[in-house]
């Protein structure tokens, strides 16, 4: 089967930095995704991912491991508007995504 | 540019009652889905559609039908609602199946 493993809630501090991890097993790899999503809100696109190593937007970064099956969300310099819930995708063979449920993040002064 | 807009907002409907969620987007996105999505799980994909005129299923399509008759209409018509089908629902749409999807705001669909 397929699967997507994410912790269910985190915890950071404003001004911190905090790696939010994903793991997966999928029919098929073609690039992993991380969604930012609000309470109440839709998901919205944060990083895509498709070869090994780091991708660095801003405060985010991306991190993938084709042969491991993980991925890390990296946040720095934590905002409280950064409080949401943070999705991981993965594209299968047939180029649907498979969604983790979504990591929970507090973000505390 | 509204991007995706979804209809209704919100809505309560009885158990065996017919639905239609609507789904517009003006960016000329070819792609387009359907999902739901659950306390403590992943967005599960319903249906799908690569370019107007064709259609797919995706991980839950029971009990949902699709069409899509142009390039920016996709709606999701829940036949006979039961309570299961409580959910939020999100369309999405991307410009190819390879790119990323831009999301609707979501409706939220109570069945009694």
């Amino acid at each position: 089967g397929q699967n997507i493993d994410q912790p269910t809630e985190m915890t950071a501090t404003e001004g911190a930095i905090v790696q939010i991890n994903c793991t997966y097993q999928t029919s098929g790899f073609n690039g992993l995704f991380w969604y930012q999503q609000h309470a109440g809100e839709a998901p919205t696109f944060l990083s895509y991912n498709v070869l090994d190593g780091l991708e660095e937007k801003g405060r985010f970064s991306s991190f993938l491991s084709r042969s491991k099956g993980y991925s890390y969300l990296l946040l720095k310099e934590l905002q409280m508007k950064d409080s949401a819930s943070y999705l991981c995708a993965v594209r299968d063979s047939n180029y649907q995504l498979i969604w983790g449920a979504g990591t929970k993040l507090i973000i505390k002064p | 540019i509204a991007g995706i807009t979804q209809a209704p907002t919100s809505q309560i409907l009885a158990a065996g009652r017919r639905m239609t969620l609507r789904c517009t987007q003006d960016m000329r996105h070819n792609a387009m889905y359907w999902y739901r999505q659950d306390l403590g799980l992943g967005l599960r994909l319903i249906h799908y559609s690569n370019t107007a005129g064709t259609t797919g299923k995706g991980e839950v399509p029971d009990g949902y039908s699709v069409s899509r008759a142009n390039t920016d209409d996709f709606p999701l018509t829940l036949a006979s609602a039961v309570p299961s089908q409580t959910s939020v629902y999100f369309c999405a749409s991307s410009d190819s199946p390879e790119n990323e999807q831009f999301f609707g705001p979501g409706t939220r669909l109570t069945v009694l």
